[in-house]
C-alpha cells in the first residue's frame, strides 16, 4: 500500500525552540507539499516543492522553511516556534499534473508551549 | 488563480436521510475538481475527483458529485447516510498546475 509517513503523530516543544517535521512518501511522486489545518481556517499552503532541492511559496510561509534533499523526503522546519504555530501540520505527495489528486499523511499535531 | 467556498460549517443529519454538501468554485480556467474526505484524528482521503467527461461522478461509498459549469458548482450528495459517514468533507480545485486549493470544509454529523 502506498504510502505518504509523517515521522510523529503528537508533537509537545517549547517556545523558541526549532522544530524538524518530517514527511517520507513511497511513490515516486514528484510534487510535495505541506499545508497546516486549523479550525474554521481549512487548509492553508505553507510550502511545495515540485522537485528535488526547489522549493516555493505557499500562502502562508512565514516562521517556516523547507528542504528537499531527496525526492521522497520534505521537511518542515520551524526556526523559533510560537504558540501560534500550534496546529495539524499535513503533508501531501502527487504526481506532476492536475489530474491526480494529492495522497495525504496522517498528520502532526504540534503543540507549542 | 482559484478559489473555493463551503458555505456549511456544519451539516447534522439523521441517520437514512439524504444529504447535500455545497461546494462553489471560481476560476478563470479550465478546472479539476476533488472532494476529500477526513476522518477524526486521520489525514484526508480522496472521496472522488471531476477531470472532464461525464458531469455525474461517483465514489465506491454511495457518494456522488456533479460538476455544474454555469453555477460553478460541485455539490457532494448521498441518497442515505451512514453513521460511518460521520467526517469532514473537503473540496478542492486546481487549474492546470498540481496545486489545489481547498474550501474550509463542511463538518457532516450523522446521528441515529
Amino acid at each position: 500500500d502506498v504510502k505518504v509517513t509523517q515521522s510523529s503523530r503528537y508533537l509537545v516543544k517549547r517556545t523558541g525552540e526549532k522544530v524538524f517535521l518530517e514527511c517520507v512518501q513511497d511513490m515516486d511522486h514528484e510534487n510535495m507539499f505541506w499545508y497546516r489545518q486549523d479550525p474554521g481556517l481549512g487548509l492553508r499552503l505553507i510550502y511545495f516543492s515540485y522537485d528535488v532541492k526547489m522549493k516555493e511559496k505557499g500562502d502562508i510561509p512565514e516562521g517556516y522553511s523547507v528542504s528537499r534533499e531527496k525526492k521522497e523526503r520534505f521537511s518542515l522546519i520551524l526556526e523559533s516556534a510560537s504558540t501560534n504555530q500550534t496546529s495539524m501540520y499535513l503533508c501531501a505527495s502527487s504526481l506532476r499534473g492536475p489530474y491526480y489528486g494529492y495522497t495525504f499523511g496522517s498528520g502532526t499535531r504540534l503543540t507549542v508551549v | 488563480a482559484q478559489s473555493v467556498t463551503q458555505l456549511d460549517s456544519q451539516v447534522p443529519v439523521f441517520e437514512e436521510a439524504p444529504v447535500e454538501l455545497r461546494c462553489n468554485y471560481s476560476s478563470s480556467v479550465s478546472v479539476y475538481l476533488f472532494w476529500y474526505v477526513q476522518y477524526p484524528n486521520q489525514g484526508l482521503q480522496l472521496l472522488l475527483k471531476y477531470l472532464s467527461g461525464s458531469t455525474l461522478v461517483e465514489s465506491i461509498n454511495g457518494f456522488e458529485a456533479e460538476f455544474n459549469k454555469s453555477q460553478t458548482s460541485f455539490h457532494l450528495r448521498k441518497p442515505s447516510v451512514h453513521i460511518s459517514d460521520t467526517a469532514e468533507y473537503f473540496c478542492a480545485v486546481t487549474g492546470t498546475a498540481s496545486k489545489l486549493t481547498f474550501g474550509t470544509g463542511t463538518r457532516l454529523q450523522v446521528t441515529l
